[in-house]
């Protein structure tokens, strides 16, 4: 009964590859966030979508898109993947952030040898 | 924009007190969350403050001032399996996101 589901949960790939990572929730939240943690742990928004629309969409390069499907999907596609996107990525869901937070996934962790 | 500080780690004995501030200043505030997040997990949610002053949840406390932009957290009986790091991440109204502190590396020592 997972509310937020992210695949996969360990990704290791090589420099300049494409690679996509997916999100579900059963939450039936409007909204649905991506998250990027870096090494020193700060969480930083990325992208958010809210009933498929495209409502957040902060300084990332252009390597990294987003797709919601469906109000409850949200798949992160990155192309020509870089030693510097190693990270945990999170994906987030919510139906008021401002009352009620955020249900995070388990996270993706990302490393680019 | 917001600025969010919180103290970058901080050391407790076990069974020990220990408070972990947050100050912010943000427009539009409307409340206060706390995350916690172990190792190699997602941040999942502690608490949420709207009104000032403390709410108490077991052996967690939140506390909120609104008019100093100012919340801590409070662990009372510390245990091992409270270390943690602790996400503070005040809300905007009408905002569609949440922005949150650098977070406080709390470790446990017997």
């Amino acid at each position: 009964d997972t509310a937020v589901s992210q695949t996969p949960k360990y990704l290791v790939t090589q420099m300049g590859n494409d690679k996509s990572i997916k999100c579900e929730q059963n939450l039936g939240h409007d909204t649905m966030y991506w998250y990027k943690q870096d090494s020193k742990k700060f969480l930083k928004i990325m992208f958010s979508y809210n009933n498929k629309e495209l409502i957040i969409n902060e300084t990332v390069p252009n390597r990294f898109s987003p797709k919601s499907p469906d109000k409850a999907h949200l798949n992160l596609h990155i192309n020509s993947l870089e030693l510097g996107d190693s990270a945990v990525y999170f994906c987030a869901s919510s139906q008021d952030p401002q009352y009620y937070g955020y249900t995070f996934g388990s996270g993706t962790r990302l490393t680019v040898v | 924009g917001q600025n969010i500080d919180q103290p970058t780690e901080m050391t407790a004995t076990e069974g020990a007190i220990v408070q972990i501030n947050c100050t912010y200043q943000t427009s539009g505030f409307n409340g206060l969350f706390w995350y916690q997040q172990h190792a190699g997990e997602a941040p999942t949610f502690l608490s949420y403050n709207v009104l000032d002053g403390l709410e108490e949840k077991g052996r967690f406390s939140s506390f909120l001032s609104r008019s100093k932009g100012y919340s801590y957290l409070l662990l009372k009986e510390l245990q091992m399996k409270d270390s943690a790091s602790y996400l503070c991440a005040p809300s905007e109204a009408g905002s569609y996101q949440l922005t949150f502190g650098k977070g406080t590396k709390l470790s446990v020592i017997p």
